[in-house]
């Protein structure tokens, strides 16, 4: 089964603007991590963020978290043709010995 | 550092045949995945090592799929018999565990 569902499921801005992706989960978390996956190829890490933090940033990349929701949100700034992708969550379940969960992805596409 | 390696890149093969896929994780990584990828779905965990033992395997079809881990480095993932359902993109990743997941470029398997 899988345990992160992103939301929205398909997600079309300017270049420019702000895309915010969201992942929610049902059961308690070590850690949370989104990957990209540009069509035909393997998926990228782009940001790991653990149980005890609630925000973090990389770059453009701003990952929140919230443990009592069960949910956390992927914002990319200033986004740029080369964003569109497929961005997915992945939870690392507490109960489970580092089984990795994927939700079905956000498909992104950043108009030029 | 040299990446996760993947082979074949792409496979066709007839119903009720059978394949194999083979993997070599980055140097290091004790944990090994294997995930199949259906066009338009996120990644599903088919199987979890930690070096050459089996950590998660439940969502493995066990009565046509096995995959095995030798002296806890390169891994090989086989099909048999294979049914139409089955194709799909079959991702293989690694990782220190706990951390993130580095993946490899996937087998696109077709079966007719």
């Amino acid at each position: 089964s899988q345990q992160g569902e992103e939301d929205p499921q398909a997600l079309s801005i300017q270049e420019g603007e702000n895309a915010t992706m969201n992942c929610s989960y049902k059961t308690s978390i070590n850690n949370l991590q989104w990957y990209r996956q540009n069509s035909g190829r393997g998926l990228v890490h782009l940001i790991l963020i653990r149980s005890n933090e609630r925000e973090k940033h990389s770059g453009r990349l701003r990952v929140t978290l919230d443990t009592s929701k069960k949910s956390s949100s992927l914002l990319i700034t200033a986004s740029r043709a080369a964003d569109t992708a497929s961005y997915f969550c992945a939870t690392d379940g507490r109960h489970n010995n580092n089984d990795m969960r994927f939700g079905a992805g956000t498909r992104l596409t950043v108009k030029p | 550092e040299a990446g996760v390696a993947q082979s074949p890149r792409y496979k066709i093969i007839e119903k009720r045949q059978s394949v194999a896929f083979w993997c070599n994780p980055i140097s290091g990584h004790a944990t090994l995945y294997w995930y199949q990828q259906i066009l338009g779905q996120g990644p599903k965990l088919l199987i979890q090592f930690q070096n050459n033992g089996v950590v998660d395997d439940s969502q493995l079809p066990k009565d046509r799929f096995s995959a095995e881990r030798l002296k806890g480095v390169d891994s090989t993932l086989k099909i048999q018999p294979a049914k139409l359902e089955d194709s799909a993109v079959y991702l293989c990743a690694s990782s220190f565990p706990r951390y993130e997941q580095y993946f490899g470029p996937g087998t696109r398997l077709t079966v007719t």
